[in-house]
C-alpha cells in the first residue's frame, strides 16, 4: 500500500492552456474524491466517483473540468482554458468500501496534492 | 449546504494542552474528523468520531462531541512543536455518508 499519488505535484500554466492531473488511489479503494484547496481555505468538494461510475458533482465544477475514471482505478482531472481563479490545490481522496475493517475504514486518505499555478 | 466553523489562530506553548474547536450547522451527521495539514503537504487523518459517540481518546487526542450544541473539539495534550500546523474538522452530512464537507481550518503554532 503506496497510499494516494498524484502527478505532477506542481503545474505552471498559462491562462487559456488546458492541464490535466492523475490521481492513483490506494488499490482496494472503490471510492475517489476530487477536492480544490484555495490559500486559507477548507478543501472543497468537486466529485466523487463509485468503481468508474462519477456519481456526484459539486456545482464548483464548471464545464470547462472534466474527470474520469475509466476502469475504476486511476482518475484524471482536466481543466480546459484555465484561468487564473483556478489557481489552487487539487487534492485527491479514496475511501474503501463501507463496512470494511479497520479504523481507516471510515476516513479518507488523501494524495499530497497537485498545486496548480496559472500565469 | 453545510456551514462549519472553526477559530482561524491558536498558539499554545510546548507541553501544554491545545483545544481546537469546531461548530457546524447540520445535526445530522454520520461520522466526524480531524485532519491534519502540514506546509505544502496533503491532509493527514489523525482521528474520526461516530456521530452517536460523546467522547473518543487516541493517546494525546481528545475528541469530544456535543450533539446538542453541534459542537466538535480536539485536545492534544502535551502539545509538541511538530503538531504545528493547521488542523481541519470535516464531516459527512449527507445520506450516503460520502462527500466531505470541511470546516476553514485552524492554524496551531507551538512555541517554546
Amino acid at each position: 500500500d503506496t497510499g494516494v499519488s498524484q502527478n505532477p505535484r506542481h503545474k505552471i500554466t498559462k491562462r487559456g492552456q488546458n492541464v490535466t492531473f492523475r490521481c492513483d488511489p490506494i488499490s482496494e479503494h472503490n471510492r475517489l474524491y476530487w477536492y480544490r484547496q484555495t490559500l486559507g481555505q477548507g478543501p472543497e468538494f468537486l466529485t466523487y466517483f463509485q468503481n468508474e461510475a462519477q456519481l456526484e458533482k459539486s456545482r464548483l465544477l464548471s464545464d470547462r473540468f472534466s474527470a474520469e475514471r475509466p476502469k475504476g482505478s486511476f482518475s484524471t482531472l482536466e481543466i480546459q482554458r484555465t484561468e487564473q481563479g483556478d489557481s489552487a490545490m487539487y487534492l485527491c481522496a479514496s475511501s474503501p468500501p463501507r463496512g470494511g475493517q479497520g479504523a481507516n475504514n471510515y476516513g479518507y486518505t488523501f494524495g499530497s496534492g497537485t498545486r496548480l499555478t496559472v500565469v | 449546504g453545510e456551514d462549519v466553523e472553526q477559530s482561524l489562530f491558536l498558539s499554545v506553548r510546548e507541553g501544554d494542552s491545545s483545544v481546537i474547536n469546531c461548530t457546524y450547522t447540520d445535526s445530522s451527521s454520520t461520522y466526524l474528523y480531524w485532519y491534519k495539514q502540514e506546509p505544502g503537504a496533503g491532509l493527514q487523518l489523525l482521528t474520526y468520531i461516530f456521530s452517536n459517540m460523546d467522547m473518543k481518546q487516541d493517546q494525546r487526542l481528545t475528541v469530544l462531541l456535543n450533539k446538542k450544541d453541534k459542537h466538535l473539539s480536539l485536545r492534544i495534550a502535551d502539545t509538541q512543536t511538530g503538531d504545528s500546523a493547521i488542523y481541519f474538522c470535516a464531516g459527512t452530512w449527507d445520506g450516503t455518508a460520502s462527500k466531505l464537507t470541511f470546516g476553514t481550518g485552524t492554524r496551531l503554532q507551538v512555541t517554546l
